[in-house]
């Protein structure tokens, strides 16, 4: 089975700031996908960038861009020029590229945004 | 519809009622998620359709949880003799096809407390 940890349960960062978040994994397989969700107190779930095991190069989304160490399974994100919009929970999340279609979320991260 | 709809958006019940919560995908979607999320928590699989069928539901807690989709559009979550545990924001999901590739789309959820 495979498991998503997320070590920092609250974070904050000043606006227009740069701020990290860490996620690791285990898993046995090779193909999976990763990813980061945004959370706002809405709780609706929103996609913020998606990562294929199989591709080397980091996923880069506007101000949000990964570190994908494949060897060491870490995910982290960074969010560059923090804005206030951004302050919300942020998961991590593993899916099999394989049969398996369910998510695997860790346990959040709240980051808070500071004026 | 333009998002996924979930009702209601708040339920309070008595412990031992029956609760039934509602999902209208994205008009077009084929796949339909359940997720339970509970407070502190990142979300965690509860069952998923390929059309009217249940393609997974290995994530149901226990047979007091059931879940149908009889024409492949609207879901409805039905929790029988509920327990202060099943407390939480349940969220559903969908995407175009049957996706492994994690960009589902969520609605807000419906937040279910048992007194």
């Amino acid at each position: 089975a495979q498991t998503v940890t997320q070590s920092q349960p609250e974070m904050s960062v000043q606006e227009a700031e740069t701020v990290t978040l860490s996620c690791t994994y285990d898993t046995s397989e090779n193909n999976y996908y990763l990813f980061w969700y945004k959370q706002p107190p809405s709780r609706q779930m929103i996609l913020v960038i998606r990562q294929e095991a199989y591709k080397q190069q980091n996923a880069t989304e506007n101000r949000f861009s990964v570190n994908f160490q494949k060897a060491a399974k870490s995910f982290s994100l960074k969010i560059s020029d923090s804005q206030l919009g951004d302050t919300a929970m942020y998961f991590c999340a593993f899916v099999f590229s394989g049969s398996a279609r369910q998510l695997t979320f860790g346990s959040g991260t709240q980051l808070t945004v500071l004026p | 519809g333009a998002g996924v709809s979930q009702t209601p958006s708040n339920k309070v019940t008595e412990k031992g009622k029956y609760v039934e919560l509602r999902c209208d995908p994205i008009s077009g979607h084929t796949a339909l998620y359940w997720y339970r999320q509970s407070l502190g928590q990142g979300p965690e699989f509860l069952i998923y359709f390929q059309g009217t069928g249940a393609a997974d539901d290995s994530g149901l807690p226990n047979d007091r949880f059931f879940a149908v989709r009889p024409e492949g559009s609207v879901s409805t979550l039905k929790i029988q003799r509920t327990e202060r545990g099943d407390s939480a924001v349940y969220l559903c999901a969908s995407s175009r096809t049957l996706s492994n590739t994690g960009e589902l789309f969520f609605g807000e959820g419906s937040r279910l407390t048992v007194l």
